[in-house]
């Protein structure tokens, strides 16, 4: 089936630094959305991007929807210590409702 | 305003014996969604009910795995008999249907399950 691979699949990060992390896949999707998921939680949405090429902040993330519609990347400028938990990318290939194929997720933990 | 309901939080039970998890989702969504997350991995859809039909159910195992959303609310999935291998996160979300563009799947906390 569809997979999307996740890169890095763990990060560390310090306070005050940029991360960022990558989704590829074989197949081309029409829709791209990044998660993060706390423990213990369902995963949240961050940014949802629409069109290849597009590229979205919200805050201090920033996504872009790769112009091929196979990749997209997160940045997190100046991270804090309530970044840490997993991000999930997420593509979406038909209309809405059709359902989401998630990468492996990267955990992203902070140094100690 | 609800967010996704989902009880019990925490299941175990042995291999071979039955389980059901409940789902509610956020009043006025008619799709439903159940998805199956092991540990380590991303979330995988198992089933996707539209009202109280069935959109895809591709990815659930049917000889052990059942769903229903009778009156196109509440939902259930259910576990029949067990495997070592079902141990894992169930998620449920739900989603408006607005055509012609994405509509946001919001997620309940999950309910853990470990099979003995």
């Amino acid at each position: 089936g569809q997979q999307l691979n996740q890169s890095p699949q763990s990060m560390f990060i310090q306070e005050g630094e940029d991360v960022s992390m990558n989704c590829t896949s074989s197949s081309i999707f029409n829709t791209w959305l990044w998660y993060k998921q706390d423990p213990g939680e369902g995963p949240v949405l961050l940014i949802a991007l629409y069109k290849a090429g597009e590229l979205t902040s919200n805050g201090r993330l920033t996504a872009q929807f790769g112009i091929t519609r196979k990749d997209s990347f997160l940045n997190i400028s100046a991270s804090i210590p309530s970044d840490v938990g997993i991000y999930f990318c997420a593509g979406q290939r038909g209309a809405a409702g059709n359902k989401l194929t998630f990468g492996g997720g990267t955990r992203v933990l902070v140094k100690p | 305003e609800a967010g996704v309901a989902q009880s019990p939080r925490y299941k175990i039970i042995e291999k071979r014996q039955s389980v059901a998890f409940w789902c509610n989702p956020i009043s006025g969504h008619a799709t439903l969604y159940w998805y199956q997350q092991i540990l380590g991995q991303g979330p995988k859809l198992l089933i996707q009910f539209q009202n109280n039909g069935v959109v895809d159910d591709s990815q659930l195992p049917k000889d052990r795995f059942s769903a229903e959303r009778l009156k196109g609310v509440d939902s259930t999935l259910k576990i029949q008999p067990a495997k070592l291998e079902d141990s894992a996160v169930y998620l449920c979300a739900s989603s408006l249907v607005v055509p012609g563009t994405y509509n946001e799947q919001f997620f309940g906390p999950g309910t853990r399950l470990t099979v003995l």
